[in-house]
């Protein structure tokens, strides 16, 4: 969905460096989530933000920073790589209804590679 | 707590025959849930939701879902596939309450194949 972006698409990377991973939409969502997506795993939520100053840890945030620049960008930052954190990552947006009806849409994802 | 359940990490079906993918939920409160897909290289789109209005949900392409609170079960179904059907499936599930965080739990995914 052209309306989320993530930056970079891929990159390769070095154990115990910093790498910081974009998202940019232009739905005019408030909420916007961090998941990481392993073979056999399905995704899993790394962070979530319902607006600005409302971030919020998932279920796998060890090793994960967040950013929520404004409302329309999300930055997660992995503040020293290390190999179990490679995977596809991908960011995504939701109104702000209330209730667990909303759709999620979500990036191309980012494909990081730590060796 | 929530979770999802796929059957099968891979289904395989030929061209033109029924498509069944399995999910199973488990939720302490009435659930919601959804089907997602993703192609290759793409990031997840829904085919469809289930909001509580009707049991039986149609989605993109073809695809229908149909909720059963005795079975706790979301199987995806569409009656001929296609070679465009080729991708990877996930069954997710949000808690079905006001107030909550639209937070959703996934299952492992299932990976079609559809065969000429």
């Amino acid at each position: 969905d052209a309306d989320v972006t993530q930056t970079p698409r891929n990159r390769i990377t070095k154990t115990g460096k910093r790498i910081m991973l974009e998202c940019s939409q232009t739905k005019g969502h408030d909420r916007m989530y961090w998941y990481r997506q392993d073979p056999g795993l399905g995704l899993r939520l790394i962070y979530y933000s319902f607006d600005v100053k409302d971030i919020n840890k998932g279920e796998i945030s060890d090793g994960y920073s967040v950013s929520r620049q404004a409302q329309a960008k999300f930055s997660l930052s992995l503040e020293s790589a290390i190999p179990n954190q490679t995977a596809l990552y991908f960011c995504a947006t939701s109104l702000a209804g209330g209730r667990g009806t909303d759709t999620q849409y979500f990036g191309p994802g980012t494909r990081l590679t730590v060796l | 707590a929530q979770s999802v359940t796929q059957l099968g990490s891979h289904v395989s079906v030929s061209e033109g025959a029924l498509v069944l993918l399995r999910c199973n939920y488990s939720s302490s409160v009435p659930p919601y849930l959804f089907w997602y897909v993703q192609y290759p290289n793409q990031g997840l789109q829904l085919l469809l939701k289930y909001t509580s209005a009707a049991t039986l949900v149609k989605g993109i392409n073809g695809f229908e879902a149909e909720f059963k609170k005795s079975e706790t079960s979301f199987h995806l179904t569409k009656p001929s596939a296609h070679m465009s059907d080729a991708a990877e499936y996930f069954c997710a599930v949000s808690e079905g309450r006001s107030g909550n965080t639209g937070k959703l739990i996934f299952g492992q995914g299932t990976t079609l194949q559809v065969k000429p």
